[in-house]
Formats: C-alpha cells, sequence, structure tokens
C-alpha cells in the first residue's frame, strides 16, 4: 500500500484562489519531505525541502512567499499555492523518506494536479 | 553543482529484447545514492532500482540492472526481456547531501521508453 499519500489529486479552481496540498507519510515519521514540480513531458524540479519544525529550504528561482510550505509534524507537509495564476497550473509531487546512507528509496505520493483557469 | 544527464530523449525496443537506458552524473561528494524511478502516463514514480557510490556490485532488481561505472560517474539502467507494460518514462535520480545537511533527491531529464509489439 502506499506510504506517502498526497490529497487532492486535482484541482481546478479560478486565479486568485490559493490552493493547500498535503503530503502525509502514513507509516513512518519524516522529519524531511521534498515538494516537485513537473511541467508536461519534462522532469521533476525540486522545489524545495520541507523540514519539520523549522523553515523549508526552497531551491534558487522558487519564490518563497508564492509556495508556502508548511512541516508542523512529523507526518505532514503542506504546500500553499497563494494567489495562483494559470502559470502555476502544473504536476505538484511530493515525496520522503530515505537516508542518505541507507538504499531506502523516496517514496511518493501520487501528486496532484492543479489547473487554474 | 550536481547533474544528471539523460541523453536519449526517446528509445524504442522490441518486445522481449533487452535495453539500456543512460545516465551521467555529477557530484563532488564521495557519498551518494543513485536511483531509477519509471512514471507511467498516469503520473505515479514507481521505484525500480539503488545503487549506493560505495557498493562494489551493480545493483539487480528482477528484470532491472544498475550498471554502475563509478570512474565515469555513469549509471546505466538495463531493463532484460522488455515488456509492453514497460512502456514509459525513466528517470534516473541522485541522492546527497543537501546545503542544510538534509539530503536531497534530484532527478535527470528522463527518457521516454516504448516498448513495440
Amino acid at each position: 500500500g502506499a506510504v506517502v499519500s498526497q490529497h487532492p489529486s486535482w484541482v481546478i479552481c479560478k486565479s486568485g484562489t490559493s490552493v493547500k496540498i498535503e503530503c502525509r507519510s502514513l507509516d513512518f515519521q519524516a522529519t524531511t519531505m521534498f515538494w516537485y514540480r513537473q511541467f508536461p513531458k519534462q522532469s521533476l524540479m525540486l522545489m524545495a525541502t520541507s523540514n519539520e519544525g523549522s523553515k523549508a529550504t526552497y531551491e534558487q528561482g522558487v519564490e518563497k512567499d508564492k509556495f508556502l510550505i508548511n512541516h508542523a509534524s512529523l507526518t505532514l507537509s503542506t504546500l500553499t499555492v497563494t494567489s495562483a495564476h494559470p502559470e502555476d497550473s502544473s504536476f505538484y509531487i511530493c515525496s520522503a523518506g530515505g537516508q542518505i546512507y541507507s538504499n531506502q528509496p523516496q517514496h511518493f505520493g501520487d501528486g496532484t494536479r492543479l489547473s487554474i483557469l | 553543482a550536481q547533474k544528471i544527464t539523460q541523453t536519449q530523449p526517446g528509445m524504442f525496443v522490441q518486445e522481449k529484447e533487452a535495453v539500456t537506458l543512460d545516465c551521467t552524473y555529477d557530484t563532488s561528494d564521495q557519498s551518494y545514492g543513485l536511483f531509477w524511478y519509471k512514471q507511467p502516463s498516469s503520473g505515479e514514480m514507481i521505484f525500480l532500482i539503488y545503487q549506493g557510490s560505495y557498493d562494489e556490485q551493480n545493483a539487480t532488481e528482477g528484470r532491472y540492472s544498475l550498471n554502475f561505472q563509478k570512474a565515469r560517474k555513469s549509471a546505466n539502467l538495463v531493463i532484460s526481456a522488455s515488456q509492453l507494460g514497460d512502456s514509459a518514462m525513466y528517470f534516473c535520480a541522485m541522492r546527497e547531501i543537501g546545503e542544510t545537511s538534509y539530503d536531497k533527491v534530484i532527478f535527470g531529464p528522463g527518457t521516454s521508453l516504448s516498448v513495440i509489439p
């Protein structure tokens, strides 16, 4: 079964709306979660690293005020796309798990397809 | 800066034949991990195989094997006895220590594999 749950699976909303996406680790604690963005036929682009109890680490070029990340517990990280516009339409996917010195892979959520009208 | 290169945007393979998907990477770290993921059209990320930088043996998982050449910084995926269900995007990914000491995972541009009956 899924070890990382992402919700919602898809969102369609009007321009200017803020959209919250949740990422939950189901049977393990995740001090670190990752948020990716993927445009059609392109790769996953790392947006930010979500750190439990501290500020997220954003990749270069990602607007912190646009993409708000909160990692309030060891099993939940949220990404809020604030005042979304059509150019924010994309596939957003989170991941968690794994350690640098182990062979455990990152577990991915099933992703959220965001469409801004 | 880390970088992953997959030089084959698209590949075709006859059913039941083997295929090699190329991946080269660039890192200055001594400890890192390499992954291959499969992404079908539905969008979910499916973990295939892992290779640690200190692993001396090439990783194998069923029909998947990883041809790891550390000096060349390459980690090619070999799929044996291709099946129609193997048609998907394939991403090479690398995990290494991030700037805040949390490990992060980055992805290559991907290879679209099509299996021909």
